[in-house]
Formats: C-alpha cells, sequence, structure tokens
C-alpha cells in the first residue's frame, strides 16, 4: 500500500515570497490532515479536512496560509507571504476515520526555509 | 483546552539500560491517546493506542501504559536503533483535533 506522498521534500524562499506544498493521502482515507512542526517542538495542527470539507482550521494564519483538498483527494497548502517564522517542516497525514479518533499515517514532510 | 506535556525532553541511555518516557495530558474526556516514534527528517510513525485507564500495549522492546492523568513509555534493554524522538497524543471527547506534546529525544548508546 503506498504512503503518504508530499512534495517538493525541502524549499528555500525569500521573506514575503510564496510557497505552496502538495499532499497525496492514502487512497480511500477521507480524512487529510495538514500539522507544522518547528524544530523542537511537536506536530501543531493547521487544518483538517473530512473528504473536501474543513472539519477544523482555528490554528490556520488565514491572512498568509490557505489550503484546499481537491475532490477530496490531494491538498495543497499555500503560504503567501511567507514570513522568517514560518520556517518548519510542514507535515501532511491521513486517517481512515472520520472523526480522526484513530491512528494518522504521516508523509515524510516538506522542510521550509525562509531567508 | 486539551494539552499533552512530555518528560524529560531527553534521555540518554547505554545500551540495555531499560527507562520510561513520561506523558501527562489534560482532557476533557479522553477519546484516545497515542504514541509515535519519529526519526530524523521522517514522519511520525505510529506504535501505539491506548483508550482507557489500566489498558497496556506491547511491541518488541517497548511497553505503553495508560492512567486517568498520564501514560508512560517503558522502554526494555533499549538498542542503538531505538533512539529517536517519541512522541504522545491526545483526542478528546470535546473535539476532532490530535494535540501532539513536544517528544522526547531518547539517545541510545552502544
Amino acid at each position: 500500500e503506498a504512503g503518504v506522498a508530499q512534495s517538493p521534500r525541502y524549499k528555500i524562499i525569500e521573506k514575503r515570497q510564496s510557497v505552496a506544498f502538495w499532499c497525496n493521502p492514502i487512497s480511500g482515507h477521507a480524512t487529510l490532515y495538514w500539522y507544522q512542526q518547528i524544530l523542537g517542538q511537536g506536530p501543531k495542527l493547521l487544518i483538517q479536512f473530512q473528504n473536501n470539507g474543513v472539519v477544523d482550521d482555528s490554528q490556520l494564519p488565514k491572512d498568509r496560509f490557505s489550503a484546499e483538498r481537491l475532490k477530496g483527494v490531494d491538498s495543497t497548502l499555500k503560504i503567501q507571504p511567507a514570513k522568517l517564522e514560518d520556517s518548519a517542516v510542514y507535515l501532511c497525514a491521513s486517517s481512515s476515520t472520520g472523526t480522526g479518533a484513530g491512528e494518522l499515517f504521516f508523509g515524510e514532510g516538506s522542510r521550509l526555509t525562509v531567508l | 483546552e486539551d494539552q499533552v506535556t512530555q518528560s524529560p525532553e531527553a534521555l540518554r541511555l547505554q545500551e540495555g539500560e531499560s527507562s520510561s518516557l513520561n506523558c501527562s495530558y489534560t482532557v476533557s474526556g479522553l477519546r484516545g491517546l497515542f504514541w509515535y516514534r519519529q526519526d530524523p527528517g521522517k514522519g511520525p510513525e505510529f506504535l501505539f493506542t491506548l483508550y482507557s485507564a489500566g489498558e497496556e500495549k506491547e511491541k518488541e522492546r517497548l511497553k505503553a501504559t495508560l492512567t486517568k492523568k498520564e501514560s508512560f513509555l517503558h522502554i526494555t534493554a533499549p538498542k542503538p536503533e531505538d533512539s529517536a524522538t517519541y512522541l504522545c497524543a491526545v483526542i478528546g471527547t470535546g473535539g476532532f483535533k490530535t494535540i501532539f506534546g513536544a517528544g522526547t529525544r531518547l539517545f541510545v548508546k552502544a
């Protein structure tokens, strides 16, 4: 079974530039998550989708971050404009349970460096 | 608000030296507590789910236990390949979010 795919693995940009990350979850998984993990910290939930609807985006900085899940499968996370404090690993995860009460399957992450 | 605190932040062990990692949690009602392992440059990998106080799960040298306020991850006779960051996470009955702790970085020296 293929795992969660993410791209790009690494991205370096200047502050105020924009960046987009892509995620393809495990086939059949209805729930998709984007987490931000700053070095030395645990993952912090940015947004959670159930199929193509948003379940929770309370910690998403909506003035600069946006996310969408096309047709309930792939998802993109965009940052525009980027700030220095956005430097982090952006993890995508998926789950087969509708309410997110089960285990999460993570991709390898996209490491963003903002200069 | 749901909260997870892990201790210690880092733990250095000699190969074969058993120890425990702690995860204290505050939730309105526990739906599930999870342990994940994260290797450098990788995403977290699921280890265990615990649902109620008194429950225990085992996998090779790892054993997870749960009380009403905390969970322990016991590592018996660790090997260098057990070196990783171990993350604890909870889901409370008040919502659908999985909340992670900051993790414990484990180093096992041969």
